[in-house]
């Protein structure tokens, strides 16, 4: 079975502070995906990003940048120079391709991050 | 585009009665899935349905159920409600089964007294 731990239940850190979010991953699968959302106190899952196992190129979006490496399964999030609106908690969460796994996520327990001004 | 929605937002239930809660997903996606999500649990798969028919279930009593309808929109039911089953409610709409993306609404709130 897959499992998704995040190893930091909750990060505190002051405005303009870097902060990486840990995400380690276990499957047998060769094939798959993983995903960070962000989750506002609105409650709705918002989509950061997705990569699959055969792409470990890390990507920088804005503030916001990824670790892939498959040799740790790790799958780490950094935002740079932290902002208030950053607070909330973040998932990560494993998607293996295809058979009996369409549309079945596992989630992470989620960190909570409180970026303080 | 409009985004996945969800009704009602909140609900309050006595235990023992039923709950359906309603799913739209974003125009032209055919894949609905539901999660749940507790404080303790966290977040957990519920079912997955495509094409009117359910294709994937998570480890949950038969009380939750689904149905999705010819125009993609989902509902989910829960019978004979126990106070465990207050959580927030997500569904997440998806293009087609193999495309891997999942788009997340604002979810329902439940609260079983």
């Amino acid at each position: 079975a897959q499992k998704v731990t995040q190893a930091q239940t909750e990060i505190s850190v002051v405005e303009k502070e870097d902060v990486t979010l840990d995400c380690v991953y276990e499957t047998r699968d060769t094939t798959y995906y993983l995903f960070w959302y962000k989750q506002p106190p609105s409650g709705e899952l918002v989509f950061l990003i997705r990569r699959n196992s055969f792409d470990e190129q890390n990507e920088i979006s804005g503030r916001y940048s990824w670790n892939f490496q498959k040799s740790t399964s790790s799958f780490n999030f950094t935002i740079t120079a932290s902002q208030v609106v950053d607070s909330a908690v973040y998932f990560c969460a494993l998607l293996l391709a295809g058979g009996t796994s369409y549309g079945k996520l596992t989630f992470g327990q989620g960190t909570i991050l409180t970026v303080h001004p | 585009k409009a985004g996945v929605t969800q009704t009602p937002r909140y609900l309050i239930k006595t235990r023992g009665q039923q709950v359906t809660l309603s799913c739209s997903p974003i125009s032209g996606h055919r894949s609905v899935s539901w999660y749940q999500q507790t404080p303790g649990q966290g977040l957990q798969f519920l079912f997955e349905y495509f094409s009117e028919t359910q294709r994937n279930k998570g480890n949950f009593p038969g009380r939750f159920s689904g149905r999705q309808f010819s125009n993609s929109r989902s509902e989910m039911n829960v019978s004979t409600l126990e106070l465990g089953d207050s959580a927030l409610y997500l569904c997440a709409s998806s293009p087609t089964r193999s495309s891997y993306e999942q788009y997340f609404g604002p979810g329902t709130r439940l609260t079983v007294t």
